[in-house]
């Protein structure tokens, strides 16, 4: 099972543009974090938001959290073509054996 | 320069063979990680290991099987068990359950 599921599946924006992301989640988590994806590459972590924290920013990017939706945003300001890729949202489940699970993904296509 | 390391890029197999794919890391990282990627389906969580000599099955466990016999290295056997096992396979390393993920480059696997 997937405890990540991230909307829309698919996001086009034109450069310049702002692109905001969604992540919701089912179980309690000790922090979720937000990964990066080009074709056929490895992920890129990008940020990682406690489970007592609400908001955190690392330079374009914004991540919110609201652990009692269940669900977190990540807004890319001001967007590039390079920001072009796969992004996933993936939660450290609490627990004794915490693992991390990622969800499907979204894709981002950013217009020159 | 430290990092995470998966070998070979590209894997072709033959039906009815066993496999293994190889994945370090010189990151001093306690817990490793084996997903499968398929289109659309996101990252699915084959096993992990929070630490040496110990590991979990994940949610697709089943037709795979590793071993964690030092920090550095968590190889991947696919066995003739897995049905379906071409995929684009990830490996990746946090602090257990502290911090982001590193992510290997990735192995293709085809069977031929």
């Amino acid at each position: 099972s997937q405890q990540g599921e991230e909307d829309p599946q698919a996001l086009s924006i034109q450069e310049g543009e702002n692109a905001t992301m969604n992540c919701s989640y089912k179980t309690s988590i000790n922090n979720l974090q937000w990964y990066r994806q080009n074709s056929g590459r490895g992920l890129v972590h990008l940020i990682l938001i406690r489970s007592n924290e609400r908001e955190k920013h690392s330079g374009r990017l914004r991540v919110t959290l609201d652990t009692s939706k269940k669900s977190s945003s990540l807004l890319i300001t001001a967007s590039r073509a390079a920001d072009t890729a796969s992004y996933f949202c993936a939660t450290d489940a609490t627990g004794a054996n915490s693992k991390l699970t990622f969800g499907k993904g979204i894709t981002l296509s950013v217009r020159p | 320069d430290g990092g995470i390391t998966q070998s070979p890029k590209y894997l072709f197999r033959k039906e009815g063979q066993n496999v293994t794919l190889s994945c370090e890391q010189n990151l001093n990282h306690d817990a490793m990680y084996w997903y499968r990627q398929d289109p659309g389906q996101g990252l699915r969580l084959i096993y992990y290991s929070q630490i040496v000599n110990d590991f979990q099955k994940g949610d697709i466990a089943e037709g795979y099987s590793v071993s964690r016999e030092k920090k550095e290295s968590f190889p991947l056997t696919v066995t003739s068990a897995q049905k379906n096992p071409t995929a684009f396979y990830l490996c990746a390393s946090n602090r257990g359950g502290v911090g982001g993920a590193f992510f290997g480059q990735g192995t293709r696997l085809t069977v031929v």
